[in-house]
């Protein structure tokens, strides 16, 4: 079966400081994988999408940037951190079926 | 484009009574149909979804939703609620022939009363 990892579980991170958040697949070869943000308990915001090694698309312009070094690594990063930074990001991956399977996510407190 | 409206942002109800969660969509083309729960601190865990025939879909924990393509709506109900379905809930939508990627609504927050 299929799962997906997400670390860490909590982060708090000073302004200004890089960032690496780490998602990675099994069970599944070339799935489509996505970032995004909930600010403030509500709402998803998409931040990056990939459908393959090396394919990066973003809906959102802003300080972070995501990259696919492997067909099943997703990895979200940032030079420097800003407050607005802060919030809960979920890392997630589709199949054919059209549903998603989200990770546990990441609290990112930025102080 | 598509969207998704969640109409309610809150809904208190007492244990064992029935709750509707509503949705309604908008979008130019065929569409498919997800909900999610999210408890608190944690990631978002598919309840139902609908791609194609029968319009009333059965999923986890007692849900169904029905889809009604005349008033673009994919409405989410059970008969009856326990304290442990106190969570957020999230409708979202897909355009058959798109990029798989939903469009989330903003969520509606059920609160189950002892």
């Amino acid at each position: 079966s299929q799962t997906i990892h997400q670390w860490p579980a909590t982060l708090v991170q000073p302004v200004g400081s890089p960032l690496s958040l780490e998602c990675t697949v099994e069970g599944t070869s070339n799935p489509n994988l996505y970032w995004y943000r909930q600010a403030a308990g509500r709402g998803l915001q998409l931040l990056f999408y990939s459908v393959g090694i090396g394919q990066i698309s973003s809906e959102v312009p802003q300080n972070l940037s995501a990259s696919r070094p492997q067909d099943r690594q997703f990895i979200l990063s940032s030079k420097k951190l800003l407050l607005s930074d802060s919030g809960f990001y979920l890392c997630a991956w589709s199949d054919k079926n059209y549903g998603y399977t989200f990770g546990s996510g990441t609290r990112l407190t930025v102080v | 484009a598509q969207s998704v409206t969640q109409l309610d942002s809150q809904v208190p109800v007492f244990e064992e009574a029935p709750v509707e969660l509503r949705c309604n969509y908008s979008s130019s083309v065929s569409v498919y149909l997800f909900w999610y729960v999210q408890y608190p601190n944690q990631g978002l865990q598919l309840l139902l979804k609908y791609l194609s025939g029968s319009t009333l879909v059965k999923g986890i924990n007692g849900f169904e939703a029905e889809f009604n393509k005349s008033q673009t709506s994919f409405h989410l109900r059970k008969p009856s609620v326990h304290i442990s379905d106190t969570a957020e809930y999230f409708c979202a939508v897909t355009s058959s022939g798109g990029s798989y990627i939903p469009t989330f609504g903003r969520g509606t927050s059920l609160i189950v009363h002892p």
